[in-house]
């Protein structure tokens, strides 16, 4: 019973670097999210989906691309990554419906 | 666009004491949500509050929700040093799409 997974948990990225954060979900959720945790700042939501195929902007999508090709997966691409970057990725997926959202364990990143 | 507050932001308690914590919200949503995370962990979903007047309770914790006034409250009842995390309530018209609050970090004394 793994809910959301999210690999890697830990990572450290120059400034420049390309890299994609991996989120899966077995619960065969429909809607899956990507939010980012600074200090002080709560979550916030980068891109989400409703559906394979489908894909939206959050709040804070810059510097970030997504795809959803499959309903189990939702990764999230920093195409070069700054060190405004550095934060906590928080990946969700949920159900239609009146349902809570359930997290992932997080990726803490820092860019350098 | 949605905005929502949380205070106070930072809360020290005495065991046994209690206290509430607020979560105003400047827009008409759907859902609210009340989640816990201890230091380097993920969120723990509490309560999902969907209608006015809702109140929903879990051990020492009680959730309620006016939407009239948008708001929604976290009362505590006797702390213990358990319940110390950091709390966030989250609004949004769908599960996909939440705005969080900035969290309340609690942390109970003995």
């Amino acid at each position: 019973n793994a809910g959301v997974t999210q690999t890697p948990k830990f990572q450290v990225l120059k400034t420049g670097q390309s890299m994609t954060l991996q989120c899966a979900q077995d619960m065969n959720h429909e809607y899956m999210s990507w939010y980012r945790q600074d200090p002080g700042m709560g979550l916030r939501l980068i891109h989400y989906s409703v559906g394979a195929g489908i894909t939206d902007q959050g709040e804070v999508p810059n510097g970030y691309n997504v795809s959803r090709s499959t309903t189990e997966d939702f990764p999230l691409r920093l195409l070069s990554a700054a060190p405004s970057q550095t934060s906590v990725y928080f990946c969700a997926s949920s159900a239609t419906g009146n349902t809570e959202a359930f997290f992932g364990q997080g990726t803490r990143l820092t860019v350098v | 666009e949605l905005k929502v507050e949380q205070n106070p932001l930072f809360l020290s308690m005495q065991e046994g004491k209690n206290y509430t914590i607020y979560c105003n919200y400047s827009t008409t949503s759907d859902r609210l949500y009340w989640y816990r995370q201890d230091p380097g962990k993920s969120l723990e979903s509490l309560f999902v509050l969907l209608s006015n007047g809702a109140v929903k309770q879990e051990g020492r914790l009680m959730a309620s929700l006016d939407t009239k006034a948008r708001l929604s409250t976290l009362h505590i009842t006797a702390a213990v040093h358990d319940l110390s995390a950091t709390y966030f309530c989250a609004v949004g018209r769908s599960n996909y799409k939440l705005t969080f609050g900035k969290g309340t970090l609690l942390t109970v004394n003995p």
